[in-house]
């Protein structure tokens, strides 16, 4: 069964540093999708991705983050200057379109941790 | 703003139960509600998707409702067995048209 791959699993930073978190979403999916949970906390939407720009963000994606589908299979999220409180789980999702009937499957999420 | 609450926050029974687990959200005004499962340090598993015009979901022992007028949805797990243990996400989507908006979870322990 076709699923959403990301990938490093766990990636540890220097405060400061810039991160790229990548993902591979299902093939024939055209809607992309970042979430994040801290721990112990509600998983948190950031931005959703289609047609090659940002269709919505969250005030928590500020200009520190961006996405990119660089090539026909990836989806990346970048942090440029990661702060200790981005330590969290990011989560990648995917869904074949968008609106009422579009379901979301994630990937297994990306451990990023910020020292 | 849109909230959603999951009650109760933990549960443990012992196998062959059968259970509900509770979802509410503030705004009725949602596109749909999914529900998933979320095993300790692992991704979300979508278990069912329930549109704003239907009233139920079932796969296999997993029923989900959905009253949107009341703002309330439940998960129902008949016969319930260990492998069923495991967090329990409901998110509605809202305002944005792909933004899925989460509770915090209903931990469910099945023992044998």
């Amino acid at each position: 069964e076709p699923e959403v791959t990301q990938t490093p699993s766990h990636q540890v930073t220097q405060m400061g540093q810039e991160v790229i978190l990548r993902c591979v979403p299902i093939s024939n999916h055209l809607y992309f999708y970042w979430y994040r949970q801290i721990l112990g906390q509600k998983v948190e939407f950031l931005v959703s991705f289609y047609n090659n720009e940002i269709s919505e963000k969250s005030e928590i994606f500020d200009d520190q983050f961006s996405v990119e589908r660089p090539d026909g299979s990836n989806f990346t999220l970048k942090i440029r200057s990661t702060k200790l409180e981005d330590s969290a789980m990011y989560f990648c999702a995917s869904s074949l379109a968008g609106g009422p009937a579009s379901e979301q499957y994630f990937g297994p999420g990306t451990r990023l941790t910020v020292t | 703003k849109q909230e959603v609450t999951q009650i109760p926050a933990a549960l443990s029974v012992p196998e062959g139960e059968n259970l509900v687990l509770n979802c509410s959200f503030t705004d009725s005004a949602i596109y749909n509600l999914q529900w998933f499962r979320q095993d300790p340090g692992k991704g979300l598993t979508s278990l069912l998707l329930i549109q704003s015009s239907q009233r139920e979901q079932t796969s296999g022992r997993l029923n989900a409702s959905l009253d949107k007028s009341s703002g309330r949805s439940t998960l129902y797990i008949a016969a319930s067995q260990p492998g069923d243990s495991a967090t329990y996400l409901c998110a509605v989507m809202t305002g944005g048209y792909n933004k899925l908006i989460f509770g915090a979870g209903t931990r469910l322990a099945v023992h044998p």
